[in-house]
């Protein structure tokens, strides 16, 4: 069964840093997303991509985010100058339709010291 | 944005027991109403989902309810098992070109042996 898959599985950065988390979705979808999820807490959605172009998007995503789909597989989310607060897993999502199933990936868990 | 609300934030129950989960919202608008299962340490899993024209909604031990007069959606788990015992997450949205979900803070479902 086809799978969406992200990396790195954990990354730890300083504070002031640019990360750059990876997600490849299932190869078919058409709408892309990324979630936050702070320790304990519930799923916060941040952005949606559909048509090479951000749908949708949370409070959450400020400035310091943006996404991009450099080529026909993978699926970016950038943090220009991470905070401590920016410390969560965040989980890359896809789904065939707009309102239907969405597809989890296993997460990226970023560390911000 | 849309506001839900997740009762009750952990459930403890005997193996064999029934377990609810209840989600209120406030926009009539919402259309679209998943369950997801959230495994410590794992992605979240869609379980069962409905959509506003249906009422009820069966797959085996689980079973969802939807209430749109009152503004109530609710997970039924019935002969609950050990590997049931995870975080489940409702959620809600609005079809229309661009789906954005909004999740409720969970219930952390123990199911003892």
């Amino acid at each position: 069964e086809p799978e969406v898959t992200q990396t790195p599985s954990h990354q730890v950065t300083q504070m002031g840093q640019e990360v750059i988390l990876r997600c490849v979705p299932i190869s078919n979808h058409l709408y892309f997303y990324w979630y936050r999820q702070i320790l304990g807490q519930k799923v916060e959605f941040l952005v949606s991509f559909y048509n090479n172009e951000i749908s949708e998007k949370s409070e959450i995503f400020d400035d310091q985010f943006s996404v991009e789909r450099p080529d026909g597989s993978n699926f970016t989310l950038k943090i220009r100058s991470t905070k401590l607060e920016d410390s969560a897993m965040y989980f890359c999502a896809s789904t065939g339709q707009g309102l239907g199933e969405q597809y989890f990936g296993p997460g990226t868990r970023l560390t911000v010291t | 944005g849309e506001n839900v609300e997740q009762h009750p934030s952990t459930l403890s129950v005997q193996e064999g027991d029934s377990a609810v989960i209840k989600c209120t919202y406030s926009d009539s608008a919402s259309n679209y109403f998943p369950w997801y299962k959230q495994e410590l340490g794992k992605r979240p899993q869609l379980i069962i989902d409905i959509r506003s024209n249906v009422g009820e909604k069966k797959d085996q031990r689980i079973a969802v309810t939807l209430n749109k007069t009152a503004k109530h959606f609710s997970l039924h788990i019935t002969e609950t098992q050990p590997e049931d015992s995870a975080v489940y997450f409702c959620a809600l949205g609005e079809s229309g070109g661009s789906y954005i979900p909004t999740f409720g803070r969970g219930t952390s479902l123990i199911v003892h042996p």
